[in-house]
């Protein structure tokens, strides 16, 4: 069974960094990219970020371009995403989710419960 | 940057009755020589992820009730629920994977009357 577990999220004043991890199972991880989408409270969803399988590529919003960065540990079957200099519109449930399999683009067949990351000061 | 455009915004439909959500892009999500048409449908329950309902365009996901349907190529597509049931109430996103950055809809929410 495919799972993915988010985590890291929390309270961070604005200009802050945090670092959000998702850790994956049921599937040969290095095969697939992923991605992170958030959704803002009662907003809809909002692709950040996507890594291809080997890590070579990454791809990113113009709205997070510059702040975050995404980045994986197929070892660890591991997926981060690094959110520096943090503004209040960055609040949002992040969400990873599994999609390419190796150069293909496919749509998010499997998602995280997501982790909430509140900016506020 | 492919902007998706859903209508409606919020649907009321009876159960057992047909609803239709729209879903438009800016550019043709039809990549001709895979001959695939790059647009996903997915499911948001409150308080949980999305769930992938169908893919290129009309191929429902596996374990999903086949009341649900996909239609439409290059720019107009279409989720159908054939007979609405109490379970199917939830918001219903479109989304283009043809290239990055990768786009939503901006989300169509379903009622029953």
């Amino acid at each position: 069974e495919v799972q993915l577990l988010e985590s890291g999220g929390g309270l961070i004043q604005p200009g802050g960094s945090l670092r959000l991890s998702c850790v994956a199972s049921g599937f040969t991880f290095s095969n697939y990219a992923l991605s992170w989408v958030r959704q803002a409270p009662g907003k809809g969803l909002e692709w950040v970020s996507d890594i291809t399988g080997s890590g070579g590529s990454a791809y990113y919003a113009n709205s997070v371009k510059g702040r975050f960065t995404v980045s994986r540990d197929n070892s660890k079957n591991t997926l981060y995403l690094q959110l520096n200099s943090l503004r209040d519109e960055d609040t949002a449930i992040y969400y990873c989710a599994r999609d390419g399999y190796g150069s293909e683009s496919y749509p998010f067949d499997h998602w995280g419960q997501g982790t909430l990351v509140t900016v506020s000061s | 940057d492919i902007v998706m455009t859903q209508s409606p915004d919020s649907l009321a439909v009876s159960l057992g009755e047909r609803a239709t959500i729209n879903c438009k892009s800016s550019q043709s999500v039809f990549y001709s020589s895979r001959s695939k048409n790059y647009l996903a449908w997915y499911q948001q329950k409150p308080g949980q992820p999305p769930k992938l309902l169908i893919y290129w365009a009309s191929t429902r996901e596996s374990g999903v009730p086949d009341r649900f349907s996909g239609s439409g190529s290059g720019t107009d597509f279409t989720l159908t629920i054939s007979s609405l049931q109490a379970e199917d109430v939830a918001v219903y996103y479109c989304q283009q994977y043809y290239t990055t950055p990768y786009t939503f809809g901006q989300g169509t929410k379903l009622e029953i009357k």
